[in-house]
């Protein structure tokens, strides 16, 4: 089993849609979880982090998690052909007394007008 | 400076070279890492430096030497690769935590350097 699962896509909206990204992960004993946006050819970038059971929303983008399940998702509301990209999930794992982030193998988002 | 600063932001090599990645943290960050990313994967963790001591290596070959000088700087010492580790090199850096929680304010990463081996 990976330690961070992710559908890799791609994932196609119409503009305007809410797009819902999924993730899974392996280590019960994670606690922080992030979600990077990637455009072809750049850096992952910062989208938000959540630590605790619920929602957390950020502008367009709400975070889920869910520890129970070791589930986290990530909804895009009113989504733009701007936003098509690939969505990275990040689970910090500890390891020998340190952490290390680890990443799922993305999903590819596609918005189309 | 919020910034991870990484050069060179193109490099092609021979396999037969040494060349040397170089990133730069400003930020008051004490943990830095090492990525690899190859096309249409995920970033893959390499080595993770704290305190400027090495701390993870991830099972990488000899081939990729890390080094950490000062709190701020971190290299990639590369020698005789091989044309499968022509990647994206990312560096990142965050507050150390010895907590499972992780850094408080996350990863910051620098924009990488496009590696290609011939």
């Amino acid at each position: 089993q990976k330690e961070v699962e992710q559908n890799s896509g791609p994932l196609s909206v119409p503009e305007g849609a809410i797009a819902s990204l999924n993730c899974t992960y392996s280590d019960r004993g994670s606690q922080s979880f992030f979600w990077y946006r990637q455009y072809s050819g750049k850096s992952p970038e910062l989208i938000m982090f959540i630590y605790s059971n619920g929602d957390k929303e950020d502008g367009r983008f709400t975070a889920q998690l869910n520890k129970a399940s070791q589930y986290v998702s990530l909804l895009i509301r009113d989504s733009q052909p701007s936003d098509s990209a690939t969505y990275l999930c990040a689970v910090v794992m500890f390891s020998g007394g340190y952490n290390k982030l680890i990443f799922g193998a993305g999903t590819r988002l596609a918005v189309h007008p | 400076d919020t910034e991870v600063t990484q050069t060179p932001k193109h490099l092609v090599m021979g396999m037969t070279n040494k060349k040397s990645l170089k990133c730069e943290q400003h930020m008051g960050h004490r943990a830095m890492y090492w990525y690899k990313q190859k096309a249409k994967k995920p970033p893959e963790l390499m080595f993770v430096y704290s305190y400027e001591k090495l701390s993870i290596n991830e099972s990488v070959p000899s081939r990729f030497s890390p080094e950490c000088p000062n709190s701020s700087l971190l290299n990639l010492h590369l020698h005789a690769l091989q044309p499968e580790d022509s990647a994206l090199y990312l560096c990142a850096s965050s507050q150390v935590s010895r907590s499972d929680r992780g850094p408080e304010n996350g990863y910051t990463f620098g924009s990488g350097t496009r590696l290609t081996v011939v």
